[in-house]
């Protein structure tokens, strides 16, 4: 089966890095992503990785996957008052035809000015 | 920027009635979901759709709930009889191809929908 879990909450300071952790139960799972969704909006793709990766950054972003412990992170350097939103890890789970997301509740990211 | 659309932004409605969440996808995308998140809940599952019919579906997708793509560009979901507990906010979503990539699914603003 398939689930993601995340913590719910997370409040950083303005310029501090924020780590929003994940955790995931099916490890054949070959693509993770993380979404961002801000108050009133849709979810936007923020950022993917593959699972034959460990890392990967992209300019703020990066992302660390331990395959072995299925837990994924998102690190957000320099963080700021537009980074507060809630941030959802995702994986589409392996199976014949599945290609549905399968979404963890969510991380609420708050900036402290 | 191509984005997907959703009208209403939200819709309030009496519990039995039916109704119809639209949705405008990217215009060259060809496969089309529906999720719903309940309010403090993960964001769920719902349909995907390609080439005019129902590719996948969960167990929250019961006979109450059909898709249509009326036209070349509408992707819409009927809920024929609400109930309370489908109050919630749906989420439509399109991707080009079906394949898991990075790009696989851009989402919609969402529609609330309340069931009174």
């Amino acid at each position: 089966g398939e689930d993601v879990e995340q913590s719910l909450f997370l409040s950083v300071r303005e310029g501090d890095s924020s780590v929003i952790n994940c955790t995931y139960t099916d490890s054949s799972s070959t693509y993770l992503y993380w979404y961002k969704q801000e108050p009133g909006a849709g979810l936007q793709l923020l950022t993917y990785i593959f699972s034959n990766m460990d890392m990967k950054q992209d300019q703020r972003l990066t992302v660390l996957l331990n395959k072995k412990d299925k837990h994924l992170s998102l690190r957000i350097a320099d963080t700021q008052t537009g980074d507060s939103a809630i941030y959802f890890c995702a994986e589409i789970p392996p199976g014949a035809g599945s290609y549905q997301l399968t979404f963890g509740k969510g991380t609420k990211l708050s900036v402290i000015p | 920027e191509p984005e997907v659309t959703q009208t209403p932004s939200h819709q309030v409605t009496q519990m039995g009635q039916e109704v119809i969440l639209r949705c405008v996808p990217i215009s060259n995308h060809l496969y089309f979901y529906w999720y719903r998140q309940i309010l403090g809940q993960k964001v769920e599952f719902l349909v995907s759709f390609y080439n005019n019919e129902i590719s996948e579906k969960s167990e929250i997708f019961d006979d109450q709930f059909s898709v249509e793509r009326p036209d070349g560009s509408n992707f819409t979901l009927k809920i024929r009889s609400t109930k309370l507990e489908d109050s919630a906010m749906y989420f439509c979503a399109s991707s080009e191809s079906r394949f898991a990539t990075a790009d696989t699914q851009y989402f919609g603003p969402g529609t609330r929908l309340t069931v009174l």
